[in-house]
């Protein structure tokens, strides 16, 4: 099975650019999560899709920040314009549909893309 | 072989047990290791990073095994607090220089009363 891949593992950008990031999550996880590690802090929430709808995106930081998951597959972020405290590791995760049960599924995380803005 | 590998459980404990996991990884090049504590649906919080000495953190206590290249967490005294998926994190070299971390799928810890 093919485990959540994240696109690029690494992006250098100047301030005032646009970056775009992509996760694709395990085929059949209709949940996927981003999540941010701001260097020498904790894995912050930014947001939760069910399929292609956001679910919760109480962590998202700004209006610069712009996630999409169109026909509920792969998603990407986007930052637009990127400011230096946007520097970190961006992380994706996916688990399984929830069942009625409210079931917790484990999360499948991708391996990250370290974004860093000079 | 997976890169970072955890038993999925779950581990169905009393209260007060002593539990441990392992977690195994592949790549000797790796540099930092980490556990992290997820609660359902809820983002992983840092639980400790792991040092080649070995460290703990009152009833937790982590221990690095570079030869075997395993990493092992032990929780004493069990807590029905202690319920979550313990998620164990690998941050290694790549070939292209650049470090990546690897999540294990965790280990889901369920404390009984």
């Amino acid at each position: 099975e093919a485990g959540v891949t994240q696109f690029p593992s690494h992006s250098v950008i100047e301030k005032g650019q646009t970056v775009t990031l992509r996760c694709d999550p395990i085929s059949g996880h209709d949940n996927l999560y981003w999540y941010r590690r701001v260097m020498g802090k904790e894995i912050k929430f930014l947001l939760h899709f069910v399929k292609e709808s956001k679910q919760d995106e109480s962590g998202m930081p700004n209006n610069r920040f712009l996630a999409e998951r169109t026909g509920g597959t792969y998603s990407t972020l986007k930052v637009q314009p990127a400011e230096l405290e946007d520097s970190g590791v961006y992380f994706c995760a996916s688990s399984l549909p929830t069942g009625q049960g409210k079931v917790c599924y484990g999360y499948t995380f991708g391996s990250g893309t370290r974004l860093t803005v000079v | 072989r997976k890169e970072v590998e955890q038993d999925p459980g779950p581990f169905n404990v009393p209260e007060g047990a002593t539990v441990a996991f392992n977690c195994t990884y592949s790549n000797s090049a790796s540099q930092s290791f980490f556990w992290y504590r997820q609660d359902c649906r809820k983002e992983p919080k840092l639980l400790m990073s792991v040092y080649s000495s070995g460290n703990e953190d009152g009833r937790f206590t982590a221990q690095l095994n570079r030869a075997s290249q395993y990493i092992s967490l032990l929780i004493r005294d069990s807590k029905l607090s202690d319920s979550a998926t313990y998620l164990c994190v690998v941050n290694g070299g790549t070939t292209s220089g650049t470090y990546k971390y690897i999540f294990g799928t965790g280990t889901r810890l369920k404390v009984l009363a």
